[in-house]
């Protein structure tokens, strides 16, 4: 299977701080991206690091990936309660199909 | 958000019964893809429908199926329910030569009891 591994699973902090997420997957992939999820709704894209980038920025989001490790990583700087949902990391496989994670679950206290 | 739309919003069905489920794709995507996603898990990849035919398949029993249209709307069919098909059925759209950008509907709620 393809599907990565979020740590850690929960993640409660206070508005204005950072959240850190991680994943890990098991095989070769053409990119990875990081999705969020509100209330168990539709799924959001927020950005996508191919296999030959190290690290991308979108607005306060950073991603860095190490296709050595087979892992990546979800900065959220500056928090927001808005920020408050699940995030998923998914690898992209065989051409078309998304393997995603379990999750992380941040909550923002404001 | 994005262009795509699914219905019903919910639905909860019976044991044994069939259900389908319905997915519009954004204007200019032609591929749609179908997920479930269980209570407190990730979305897990059931089949990919491209030129109205099944263009990829998860790990998922053949009571599951589905049908795309011309119009590249798509249904996805769940027979003999079981109560283990309660979930969040998801769908993408996406144009066929740009898979990594797929952009999902809100999902339907189905509950089997």
């Amino acid at each position: 299977s393809q599907q990565g591994e979020e740590d850690p699973q929960a993640l409660s902090i206070q508005e204005g701080e950072n959240a850190t997420m991680n994943c890990s997957y098991k095989t070769s992939i053409n990119n990875l991206q990081w999705y969020r999820q509100n209330s168990g709704r539709g799924l959001v894209h927020l950005i996508l690091i191919r296999s030959n980038e190290r690290e991308k920025h979108s607005g306060r989001l950073r991603v860095t990936l190490d296709t050595s490790k087979k892992s990546s990583s979800l900065l959220i700087t500056a928090s927001r309660a808005a920020d408050t949902a699940s995030y998923f990391c998914a690898t992209q496989y065989g051409n078309n199909r998304l393997a995603f994670g379990k999750g992380n679950q941040v909550v923002v206290i404001p | 958000e994005t262009g795509v739309t699914q219905s019903p919003t919910h639905l909860i069905k019976t044991r044994g019964q069939q259900v389908t489920l319905r997915c519009s794709s954004q204007s200019g995507h032609n591929t749609v893809s179908w997920y479930q996603q269980a209570l407190g898990q990730g979305p897990q990849f059931i089949f990919q429908y491209y030129r109205e035919e099944e263009n990829g398949r998860g790990n998922f029993p053949p009571r599951f199926s589905g049908l795309q249209f011309p119009n590249y709307s798509s249904e996805l069919n769940v027979n003999a329910l079981e109560l283990d098909d309660s979930a969040l059925y998801l769908c993408a759209s996406s144009r066929q030569d740009r898979f990594d950008e797929q952009y999902f509907g809100p999902g339907t709620r189905l509950t089997v009891t």
